[in-house]
Parts: structure tokens; sequence; C-alpha cells
């Protein structure tokens, strides 16, 4: 089975500072990873994903995560946000050739960007 | 693919009414999940399916919430009796073998 933590309930943030939002996880078995993001009154979508290769991975809107598998975590990055970054982002880890393709969310982050 | 499609968008119901949301999930995928959000729960995973089977339904509430697939393309998840605490936002999900999630854009439920 796995878990996923996110260590901040919520980040409030200034625009164009940097941002670091954080995940950890726990598994028995090797992972994938997940971040997603969910703007108000709209469905999760996802923002990158960690399947193999590199550790650092890009996604949409200037995001990247890294994935530090000696510290089962997979921070997710911007170094510089915006007013439209402002929503609930989610962490999200499912185990290879487990669980039928089941994904184990954490309880979410919400990042508010202020002017 | 038009992605996972929910009906309806929004549902306003009175307490007691049967209540039917539905999913078509994106081809090719083998599993569906159903999620309820709240304020107060967060993203609760209420039921999945995988190859149209459900394989764990430990998140569904009570016996008044049920759930079918009855083919590749369909999904129902069904309240009944409703009551006003089950208003939420209730998502459809499917799923690449990795994990990889598709959400729907939702069914608010109202139940007053």
């Amino acid at each position: 089975a796995q878990s996923v933590t996110q260590l901040d309930s919520q980040v409030p943030v200034f625009e164009e500072a940097p941002v670091e939002l954080r995940c950890n996880y726990s598994s028995s078995v090797s992972v994938y990873l997940f971040w997603y993001v969910q703007y108000p009154n709209q469905g999760l979508q996802l923002l990158l994903k960690y399947l193999s290769g590199s550790t650092l991975v890009k996604g949409i809107n200037g995001f990247e995560a890294e994935f530090n598998k000696s510290q089962t975590s997979f921070h997710l990055r911007k170094p510089s946000v915006h007013i439209s970054d402002t929503a609930e982002y989610f962490c999200a880890v499912s185990g290879h050739r487990t669980n039928a393709g089941k994904s184990t969310f954490g309880d979410g982050t919400t990042l508010t960007v202020k002017p | 693919d038009a992605g996972v499609i929910q009906s309806p968008r929004h549902e306003v119901t009175e307490m007691g009414q049967e209540v039917t949301l539905r999913c078509k999930p994106i081809s090719g995928h083998n599993s569906l999940f159903w999620y309820r959000q709240t304020m107060m729960r967060g993203l609760e995973l209420l039921i999945y399916f995988n190859n149209n089977v459900p394989i764990d339904d430990s998140g569904m509430p009570e016996d008044r919430f049920s759930a079918k697939m009855p083919n590749a393309s369909f999904s129902t998840l069904k309240i009944q009796p409703s009551e006003p605490r089950d208003s939420a936002v209730y998502f459809c999900a499917s799923s690449s073998p990795e994990g990889e999630a598709f959400f729907g854009q939702g069914t608010r439920l109202t139940v007053v």
C-alpha cells in the first residue's frame, strides 16, 4: 500500500516569489508520482508526472518537481508565481503493477498568491 | 477523446429522493473511480472499478450509496434515499495503467 503526506495545508505567497509545495510518500514498491491542480469549481488536472528516467520533471505553467528516492519526496516548485496559480494542489502516488491503476492522493495544499 | 464526461453538472434534489450520477470514462482506460469532495472531508475515494468489476468499495459511506459499471463506457453512482449531508461535489475519474487519473468536471449535488 502507498500513502502520501502533504506537509503544508496552506501556503500563502506574494506574486513573483518562489514557492515550494512539499510532498512525502511511503511505499513498499517502486512508485509513479503525480501532481494535480484544482482551480475553483473545476476538476483536478495533471500538472506533471514522474514515471521513470530523469528525476527532475517539468510540467505545465512553469512548475517542476524533483523525485528524491532516498528522502521519499516529490516536492513541487515554481520560481515565480502568478495570481493565476492560486488553486489547490494534490500530490498522488501509485505503485508499480499494483492496485490496478489506483493512485493515493494527499490531502491537498491550498496555494494563495497575493498581489 | 473528449475526456471523462459526467452528468449532470448540477443537481438539486429534495431529501429522500433518489439521485443518479453518470460517468463516461476515457476509452481504453480500464480503471474508473468515484470521489466525493467537501470542505470538511476533502477528496474521498468512494469506490473503484477495474475492468468493470468493483475492486474496493470501502469508501462508500453507507448502504444508501451504490455504484455500477455495466460496461467499459458507462458507470453510475446512485444515492437512495438522499440526505442533506450528501451534498458535495462528486467526481468520476478514469486512469491509465500507471495511475495517471483523468477527472471529469464533477457533479455538484445539493440535497435540500
